[in-house]
This record gives C-alpha cells, structure tokens and sequence, in this order.
C-alpha cells in the first residue's frame, strides 16, 4: 500500500516568492495533519483536518500560511510571501478513521527560503 | 511551549551498550506514542501505550508508561548501528487529536 505523499520533496525558492506543498493521505484516512520542524522548534502541529474540514488551526504561524483539503485525497499548504524563516521540513500525516491518534507521516517536503 | 519533555537530547552510544530515553508530562496522558525518525526520513510509529503501568516489548526495545500517565521511558539493550536516530516521545492530551511531540533524543552508536 502506498503511503501518504508528498510532493515536491525539496523546494529552493527565494523570499517574496509564493510556494505550495502538496500531500496526498492513505487512502481511507480521515484525518490529515501538517507540521513544521525544525532544530530550534522541533515538531509544531500547524494544522489539522479531518472529514476535510480544518478543525484546528491554531498552529498557523500567521496569514501568510493557508491550507486547504479540497477532498479526502488532496491537501495543500501555501506560503505566501515565503520568508527565510520559514525554512524547515514539512510533513503531512494522516490517520484512519478508527485510530486517529495514530499518524502516518509522509516523507516531508524540505523548504529553503533564501 | 511543549508539554512534553524529553531528556536526554543527544545519547552517543557504544554498539552492544544499553541506553534509555525518559519523557515526562507536566499533564495526565490520555496514551503515549513513540516515533522513531531515521537521519534525512519521517518520524514512524513504534508503539503506543494507554494503560497505567503499561510495559511492552518490541525485540530490544521495552517501553513503558507510568503509573501516573504521567512518564514514560524506552529502553533499547545490546544498540546497534540500526538503532541510529531520533526517538520521540508523543502525548495525547485532553483531545483525541492533537499530540505533544517532546523535542526527541538523537542517538548515535560508535562501533
């Protein structure tokens, strides 16, 4: 079975520049998460979905980061304008219906902003 | 800030040697995780724990959760070079959603 993907894996884009991260959950889960992590933060929950309806944004870091999950098989998060500090790895998770406090991470997009 | 606090942050270890990894919650726990995240990979599932007390083995690597749902430790005996990589700790608080990843321990093993 595949798991949840992610795509682009890595990202190089320069400050002011727009920049989307996809995912694409396990089939048959409900519940999609995003996270950030970094060195000095670890991992921050951003974002969390379930049913396709964002339930918890309060990890959002500000307006420039918005997320979307148009159906059960598509998410997407958008920085807009991308600023250096944003440079981190990016996961998506995602849960089945009966487990959901059990994620299954995907393989996480590496952003660097310069 | 996190609620869950690992220690230590780093661990060296000689392959063969035992080391164990600790994480405390400054709330009850309603289960805990442990995630295992190899150098340039994703964190993965290892375990979970939801009973007061519980012990549970996986080859060599015991976890277990306090009497209080309150901590919690792994244990890896005979490390190998396999077992490089960071370990977290996550807890599921009051929801049954949101969980509190502790900052990891990252091991490494000299062979």
């Amino acid at each position: 079975d595949a798991g949840v993907i992610q795509s682009p894996r890595h990202e190089v884009t320069e400050m002011g520049q727009e920049v989307t991260l996809r995912c694409k959950p396990i089939s048959g889960h409900n519940s999609l998460f995003w996270y950030r992590q970094t060195m000095m933060r670890g991992l921050e929950l951003l974002i969390y979905f379930n049913n396709n309806v964002p339930i918890d944004d309060s990890g959002m870091p500000e307006d420039r980061f918005s997320a979307k999950m148009p159906n059960a098989s598509f998410s997407t998060l958008k920085i807009q304008p991308s600023e250096p500090r944003d440079s981190a790895v990016y996961f998506c998770a995602s849960s089945p219906p009966t487990r959901t406090d059990t994620q299954y991470f995907g393989p996480g997009t590496r952003l660097t902003v310069l | 800030g996190q609620q869950v606090m690992q220690i230590p942050q780093y661990q060296h270890v000689q392959e063969g040697e035992d080391f164990t990894t600790y994480c405390n919650s400054s709330t009850t726990l309603s289960n805990i995780q442990w995630y295992k995240q190899r150098p340039g990979g994703h964190p993965v599932f290892l375990i979970q724990l939801v009973k007061s007390g519980e012990v549970k083995k996986q080859k060599r690597l015991t976890f277990q959760f306090g009497e209080a749902k309150k901590n919690s430790s792994l244990h890896i005996t005979a490390t190998q070079t396999t077992d490089v990589g960071t370990y977290f700790c996550a807890g599921l608080l009051s929801n049954d959603y949101k969980l509190s990843f502790g900052a990891g321990t990252t091991v490494t093993v000299r062979a």
